[in-house]
């Protein structure tokens, strides 16, 4: 079974819907990522979370909300969808080891078409 | 604020050729970690390499190298021999100490490897 998961894997929805993406983790690590992928200009974090009760904007979270349910969980909402939201999103943990030498797991990415 | 640049955006190559994915950073931090990922058609990253600022050792994996060199800023990715199957999209990202901010991440290179 795969460390992270992501739900829904695609998803079409339209202007002015609340949609929310959901990734769960069985790493046990504390640190959680939202990325979105354009085409053409790699990857951007949009919200991170070191714990449950630390949740930090990163560079593009305008438009954005998150919510860190627990430990294994963390969940991206658009509350308002608009076009330009259409993206790949991605989902990522990690765990510091104490030495700033650590991986950060991605999940397989949810695809997300607003109309 | 930290910099990744991948200026070719798309590189075709026929298959068997070599071919040198160039990616150039930017980090005032003396401490950090660079990394290359792949993005087959299918969506999923698939973690490559990650290499600290203080092991400037080129590594080689199969048909996969890295030049890492601070003097010029650079970490540039050879495949050698290509194979169709290497067709994808390329990302080098930075990763600075404690990685706080999460990953940044160039814009990627669309690589094509023609049979």
């Amino acid at each position: 079974d795969a460390d992270v998961t992501q739900t829904p894997r695609n998803r079409i929805t339209k202007t002015g819907k609340r949609i929310m993406l959901e990734c769960s983790q069985t790493k046990g690590h504390d640190r959680m990522y939202w990325y979105r992928q354009d085409p053409g200009l790699g990857l951007r974090l949009i919200y991170y979370s070191f714990d449950v009760k630390d949740i930090n904007k990163g560079e593009i979270s305008d438009g954005y909300s998150v919510s860190r349910q627990a430990q294994a969980k963390f969940s991206l909402s658009l509350e308002s969808a608009i076009p330009n939201q259409t993206a790949l999103y991605f989902c990522a943990t990690s765990d510091p080891d104490g030495t700033g030498d650590y991986e950060q797991y991605f999940g397989p990415g949810t695809r997300l078409t607003v109309t | 604020a930290q910099k990744v640049t991948q200026a070719q955006t798309e590189i075709s190559v026929v298959e068997k050729e070599d071919v040198t994915l160039d990616c150039v950073y930017e980090t005032r931090d003396t401490t950090y970690y660079l990394f290359w990922y792949k993005q087959p058609p299918s969506g999923e990253l698939v973690f490559l390499i990650r290499r600290n600022s203080f092991d400037e050792q080129n590594e080689i994996s199969g048909r996969y190298s890295w030049n890492f060199q601070k003097s010029t800023s650079s970490f540039n990715f050879t495949i050698t021999a290509s194979q169709v199957v290497d067709s994808a999209v390329y990302f080098c990202a930075l990763r600075l100490r404690g990685g706080a901010d999460g990953l940044t991440f160039g814009k990627g290179t669309h690589l094509i490897i023609q049979p």
